[in-house]
């Protein structure tokens, strides 16, 4: 699977958009870009994920690049729970690949008043 | 549905102990993981299960052993317990089914149990 790049933490404020931004410029064209986040002491939760289109549920939008090489989460208006460590993985969408989710170091998000 | 379940919450270990980690999903989703994560580290993948009777090593398999008897349930090993194994440790479940372009495997994970090993 390829390797994610991700900053280390960003701030945003509450009731703002949240822009966490990914690179995966090794990015093959049967990989796709899954969202999960960590809230401190919690299990891992699924956001979203996507191959080349852009994607939209209840949680967040998913933006992908033309060249698929980056993409950006967003949470459209943050509230002071979505304060949480936010992992981009890239991974190979076949049943027989092993399965593993690679977690990278993520972002940590923090919300403020 | 309740989802994935661990017990226990927390444990302490005195080196050397062993001592069973349970998992149970009631999705009835056909693949099950363990992981393991360290302080301010990612998550690890130690072994999953593509169904009942069929398990492999992940990442870091050494020092666990799993099982899958059941599509349920997938309890964790640890036989010779070391500090090294002081973790906390998430069990997970998918439906993973699909060709490539309509790919599903969406991993759903229980709350963790908390491992110490003294």
């Amino acid at each position: 699977d390829a390797k994610t790049t991700q900053p280390t933490s960003m701030d945003c404020a509450e009731g703002r958009a949240a822009n966490l931004p990914c690179n995966h410029s090794t990015i093959s064209g049967n990989e796709y870009v899954y969202w999960y986040r960590q809230i401190h002491s919690q299990g891992p939760q699924y956001i979203i994920h996507g191959l080349k289109n852009n994607e939209t549920n209840e949680m967040a939008s998913l933006i992908i690049t033309e060249d698929r090489k980056s993409s950006t989460l967003i949470l459209p208006h943050a509230t002071l729970r979505d304060t949480a460590v936010y992992y981009c993985i890239v991974r190979v969408a076949d049943e027989n690949a092993g399965n593993m989710l690679t977690f990278g170091g993520g972002t940590r998000l923090m919300v403020k008043p | 549905n309740a989802g994935v379940t661990q017990t226990p919450k927390f444990r302490i270990l005195k080196i050397g102990q062993s001592m069973t980690l349970q998992c149970t999903q009631d999705m009835n989703h056909n693949y099950m993981y363990w992981y393991r994560q360290d302080p301010g580290m990612g998550l690890k993948l130690i072994y999953y299960s593509v169904g009942a009777g069929i398990t492999d090593k992940g990442e870091v398999p050494n020092g666990y052993n799993v099982s899958r008897s059941t599509t349920e349930d997938f309890p964790l090993r640890l036989e010779l317990a070391a500090p090294s194994q002081t973790s906390v440790y998430f069990c997970a479940s998918s439906l993973t089914s699909g060709r490539p372009s309509s790919f599903t495997d969406t991993q759903y994970f229980g709350p963790g149990t908390r491992l110490t090993v003294l």
